[in-house]
């Protein structure tokens, strides 16, 4: 079914260091995508978006890239920080109204 | 601006009843969508209310519905809990119906016993 959330996967960096995050999207049809941030016990944060004419956007500390080709979006954050610790999902919009479907997510760990 | 708002913020049930949900969008937001999140299935859509008229609606049973006020409040109700339905439900707000940024609340953590 849509976003099955299995084993997420870990990323761990040091702090200061850049981060990476990848995600393959499912539909190439799909027009709009977020980036967004959960910490435990919170609700998804938003971060950045792209919509599908674009291949890069940069926001404060972090930059997303679209490749359409391939179907894959990744989130690079620079300078991590011990506040950047959480899990990070990308969303997809498929064009009906504002449905997301989301990725499993990756947790991003930090270490000082 | 007030960001979106859910109540409660905890729920304990048992299995057999049933539940209602609330969700106050960020003001001026007129589209409300619901999402169920669990460890085993992750981040998935249930429904989308704009203009009180359900626009757009996932993969779950019909014991799951909601409805949009006139303000753009909108509630979901959950008929005879299983236990499968523990699960964190967050609401997302947005402007308009189409490919808009969907801004989330806390959630509301429901415990089915």
């Amino acid at each position: 079914g849509e976003s099955v959330g299995l084993h997420l996967p870990t990323l761990s960096v040091q702090e200061g260091d850049n981060s990476i995050i990848n995600c393959a999207y499912s539909n190439s049809a799909s027009d709009y995508f977020i980036w967004y941030k959960q910490e435990s016990g919170k609700g998804p944060q938003f971060i950045i978006d792209i919509r599908s004419n674009m291949d890069k956007r940069q926001g404060q500390r972090v930059t997303v890239l679209l490749n359409k080709t391939v179907k894959h979006l990744s989130l690079q954050i620079a300078a991590t920080q011990p506040g950047d610790s959480a899990v990070y999902f990308c969303a997809e919009n498929m064009g009906y109204g504002n449905k997301l479907v989301f990725g499993a997510g990756t947790i991003l760990r930090v270490k000082s | 601006k007030a960001g979106v708002t859910q109540t409660p913020r905890y729920l304990i049930k048992t299995r057999g009843q049933q539940v209602t949900l609330s969700c106050s969008p960020i003001s001026g937001h007129r589209s409300v969508s619901w999402y169920q999140q669990t460890p085993g299935q992750g981040l998935q859509f249930l429904f989308e209310y704009f203009s009180e008229t359900q626009r757009n609606k996932g993969n779950f049973p019909g014991r799951f519905s909601g409805r949009q006020f006139s303000n753009s409040r909108s509630e979901m109700n959950v008929s005879t809990l299983e236990l499968g339905d523990s699960a964190l439900y967050l609401c997302a707000s947005s402007l308009a119906l189409a490919s808009e940024t969907q801004y989330f609340g806390p959630g509301t953590r429901l415990l089915v016993l």
